[in-house]
């Protein structure tokens, strides 16, 4: 089945500067991958997804690369701010009869002002 | 629209004892899901459904069964509660046909003594 693995567990960044989350997984199958972001005490929400037919997706401050031969694919958000701060989730999935999202084990991104 | 909701928010089980979690979606999803969180674990599925009257096991089933009588209600239950099911548990749901997003609840905090 489908693993995968994300890097770092924690990060730290002044504001202002770029932060970058990287994770792999396993199976070649896998042609969904979205990210979620977690706030304290919350339930995770999307903040932007990619498929496999895209190299490259954006949405203001926030970027998804995919590179398909290396299976992995990697967050950044750029110009962090303190509101960043929160628990980022990779995960990936075949876009099959169920959907079941395999999630990566979570980066905690601290933004200090 | 109330989206994913979750009740209780909050449950303390002595071992043995048994309860049942809530979930109800608005969206008229047709895909729902329980994860369990745990500290450096990210979150794993536990069971899923993909539409009313139909379930099936995730990741980490063991100990817990699940039904969904209603498109819009997904219950899980633990029989047998134990100490190693202590948690946060999160109820997801996405309308495959529209999105592959999951939506999440807020969340339900479970401690086993």
């Amino acid at each position: 089945g489908e693993n995968v693995e994300q890097h770092p567990s924690t990060l730290s960044v002044q504001e202002g500067d770029s932060a970058v989350i990287k994770c792999t997984y396993s199976d070649s199958a896998s042609n969904y991958f979205p990210w979620y972001k977690q706030e304290l005490g919350k339930g995770p929400q999307l903040i932007i997804d990619i498929r496999s037919n895209v190299g490259e997706k954006k949405d203001q401050r926030i970027a998804v690369t995919l590179n398909k031969t290396a299976k992995h694919f990697s967050l950044h958000i750029t110009e962090t701010q303190p509101e960043d701060s929160a628990v980022y989730f990779c995960a990936a999935t075949l876009m099959d009869s169920s959907y079941k999202l395999i999630f990566g084990s979570g980066t905690r991104l601290l933004v200090r002002p | 629209n109330a989206g994913v909701t979750q009740t209780p928010k909050f449950r303390v089980l002595k071992t043995g004892q048994s309860m049942t979690l809530l979930c109800a979606q608005d969206m008229n999803h047709e895909y729902m899901y329980w994860y369990r969180q745990d500290p450096g674990m990210g979150l794993r599925l536990i069971h899923y459904s993909v539409g009313e009257g139909t379930t099936a096991k995730g990741e980490v089933p063991d100990g817990y069964n699940v039904s969904r009588l209603k498109k819009q209600n997904f219950l899980l239950g633990l029989e047998s509660a134990a100490p190693s099911q202590t948690s946060v548990y999160f109820c997801a749901s996405t309308g495959v046909l529209k999105s592959e997003t999951q939506y999440f609840g807020p969340g339900t905090r479970l401690l086993v003594l």
